[in-house]
């Protein structure tokens, strides 16, 4: 089946540092990637969405400056927070969807990154 | 704008018991799809099953099946015989055919418990 797999699983780091997600389709080409927030107990937002070789769409809400999306090839999108402050930490989840004529392709998932600011 | 509300945020079950899950959605398109995702304490999305609009067929999965009204704007997740794996936070979702670029609108989650 489609994998998705997304890098680091944790990060711990200091006030200040950017953070950068990897997020790869390993077995499919994906034209279209998602990028999610994720708070304990709660749903999942969905902060941008991003397509190859072109600029990401953001949710409102959504500060572009500070969650730069990058969607060089059809099988990496990365996620980068910049100036990561105490509240940016969260669990960050993404998914793919996969290239195709069908419009009915289901969105497969990565593990999710949880990022912690201190 | 279209949206997903799940009105349970728990629910518990007896193992080898039948529970469901409610589901209602708010669109005026009239061709979509519908998901239920799992989502276990690893936090791994787990797709449990799709319906596309269209079909009027309700959708099964082995001990998992829906009761679609599309009238209604119902989505309603049946697990039968439940097993103590079945234990998560399950996800009802949304996901357009035409425009909103293929993104997904997320319920609020229903936390499943499994009593052994």
């Amino acid at each position: 089946g489609a994998v998705v797999s997304q890098h680091p699983s944790r990060v711990i780091c200091k006030s200040g540092t950017s953070v950068k997600i990897e997020c790869r389709s390993l077995d499919f080409q994906a034209t279209t990637m998602f990028w999610y927030r994720q708070f304990p107990k709660q749903s999942l937002m969905l902060m941008a969405t991003s397509n190859e070789g072109s600029k990401a769409t953001y949710e409102q809400g959504v500060e572009k400056d500070k969650f730069l999306i990058n969607h060089a090839s059809l099988t990496l999108s990365t996620l980068t927070v910049t100036s990561a402050h105490p509240e940016d930490s969260s669990f960050y989840i993404c998914s793919a969807r996969e290239r195709s004529r069908f419009s009915n392709q289901p969105q497969h998932f990565g593990d999710g990154t949880r990022l912690s600011i201190l | 704008a279209q949206t997903v509300t799940q009105s349970q945020p728990e629910m518990s079950v007896q193992e080898a018991e039948t529970v469901t899950l409610s589901c209602t959605y708010d669109t005026s398109e009239s061709d979509y799809y519908l998901f239920w995702y799992k989502q276990p304490p690893s936090r791994q999305m787990i797709l449990v099953i799709r319906q596309e609009a269209y079909k009027q067929q309700n959708a099964t999965e082995n001990r998992f099946s829906v009761n679609f009204q599309k009238a209604a704007k119902s989505f309603s997740l049946k697990i039968s015989d439940s097993q103590l794996g079945d234990a998560a936070m399950y996800f009802c979702a949304y996901g357009a055919i035409y425009n909103q670029g293929g993104k997904l609108i997320f319920g609020q989650g229903t936390e499943l418990s499994v009593k052994p």
